[in-house]
């Protein structure tokens, strides 16, 4: 247990639905993070959220909606995916430490789009 | 942006033995972390290591900023060790590039 849960673990949904990923951290930090990470390829930032606020977004698709209400919950509202977007999204929360963020991730949420 | 090169990208070790994982950038860096990824595709934080070295029990890692490139020493290697490292970098804000990633196999 990193401090920082995700749920649900697993999700599988057709190309029509609309369905939501769910991050929470315990442990105080101030930015949360979605990645994505598909076969084969190294992780990608999708979005950054410091004090609710995003300050990231790195050319995601519109289809991909991401929410932040407080500095402790973060939302990935998912609708009309490609089964390209199967991917396990790793939520993850951060520190500074001398300026520098230190990531902590949760387990993931592992995604098939069929 | 930075490219992040990881080497080697798969080893195998018998239990035991020891190993030194590199990673090299292409850029400065001055957020420097190094991950391992478990079968089941947690991420645990083991070093934030802009430079020098540190050691966490069996784990150590070592940062050469001025040749842009960092090791992560596992000595002692054992089956939990298994999984994927990843080393990732970072010059300011929130991004960090991520390698591709050193997949380890211990074998018993």
């Amino acid at each position: 247990e990193t401090g920082v849960t995700q749920t649900p673990r697993h999700l599988v949904m057709g190309m029509t639905n609309k369905k939501s990923l769910k991050c929470e951290q315990h442990l105080g930090h101030n930015a949360m993070y979605w990645y994505k990470q598909s076969a084969k390829k190294p992780l990608e930032l999708m979005f950054v959220y410091n004090f609710k606020e995003q300050t990231e977004n790195n050319s995601v698709p519109s289809r991909f909606s991401p929410e932040c209400p407080n500095s402790s919950h973060l939302f990935l509202h998912l609708h009309t995916l490609q089964p390209e977007d199967s991917a396990l999204y790793l939520c993850a929360s951060s520190r500074p430490v001398s300026g520098a963020n230190v990531l902590t991730f949760g387990a993931g949420s592992r995604l098939t789009v069929l | 942006g930075i490219q992040v090169e990881q080497s080697p990208p798969d080893l195998i070790l018998q239990e035991g033995a020891n190993s030194t994982l590199r990673c090299n950038f292409s850029d400065s860096v001055n957020n420097l972390q190094w991950f391992h990824q478990n079968p089941w595709g947690q991420l645990i934080n083991l070093f934030y290591i802009p430079s020098g070295t540190k050691q966490n029990g069996r784990l150590s890692a070592t940062t050469v900023a001025t040749e842009r490139y960092s090791l992560l020493y596992i000595s002692s290697s054992q089956t939990t060790d298994s999984g994927v490292y990843f080393c990732a970098g970072g010059a300011g804000s929130y991004q960090l590039t991520f390698g591709k990633g050193t997949k380890l196999s211990v074998i018993p």
